[in-house]
């Protein structure tokens, strides 16, 4: 089916863990975001891409990986995991012709 | 710097009635667009509505409408005949033109409507 896909939905993980979380789009939209939810702070954008290869930190990349080899996908990795990295992780997608669409959402808790 | 601010942490609307939820923006840009967003209990971002900085008429989707006020920096939601499944979170959002499509979010409004 169309759409945007994230994977897992759920995951917890331990303190230095390294952690990926998926993100696939069936669009081919050239850009795609990853943005982290917390309470009190609404949306933060962690990463972006513009294209395949192309990417560029947002508000808060700390303690964040991104690579995009394909458009499609744009996996988010946690390289050593941390308490402050418990979050929701959403994962968005758009052709700047329209407004973005986001996945569902991956609920990260790191113990 | 540019920030989007709502400042009603939650609020009540009698089902059937009308509702409007606040958003002010902060930008020295000429170029901008405004979203707004709905998340319901379930978790997904919902799009509802986008107005473009040099859109000359406030936008209408359906029940939702923005009212634009550009002097004041301000893009309120409008919600008519609210229904019970209207209850949700609602986040304000600003592009900035040249931004790649970044958005800045608001920290949200709850809504709860009332039957």
């Amino acid at each position: 089916d169309a759409g945007i896909t994230q994977s897992p939905r759920y995951k917890i993980t331990e303190t230095g863990r390294q952690v990926t979380l998926m993100c696939h789009q069936t669009w081919s939209h050239s850009y795609m975001f990853w943005y982290r939810q917390d309470l009190g702070h609404g949306l933060r954008l962690i990463y972006y891409s513009a294209a395949a290869d192309i990417t560029d930190k947002g508000e808060v990349p700390d303690g964040y990986v991104v690579s995009r080899s394909k458009t499609e996908n744009f996996p988010l990795t946690l390289e050593s995991a941390t308490r402050s990295q418990t979050s929701v992780y959403f994962c968005a997608s758009s052709d700047l012709a329209t407004e973005q669409f986001f996945g569902p959402g991956t609920r990260l808790t790191v113990l | 710097a540019q920030k989007i601010t709502q400042t009603q942490p939650g609020m009540f609307v009698q089902e059937k009635e009308a509702v409007t939820l606040d958003c002010t923006y902060d930008t020295s840009d000429p170029s901008y667009g405004l979203f707004w967003y709905k998340q319901p209990s379930s978790g997904e971002m919902i799009f509802l509505i986008y107005q473009g900085s040099y859109d000359q008429q406030n936008a209408t989707e359906g029940r939702y409408s923005l009212n634009f006020q550009k002097a004041r920096k301000s893009a309120n939601l409008v919600i008519s005949a609210s229904q019970l499944g209207d209850s949700a979170m609602y986040f304000c959002a600003m592009e900035l033109g040249g931004s790649q499509g970044n958005l800045i979010f608001g920290k949200g409004t709850k809504l709860s409507v009332k039957p």
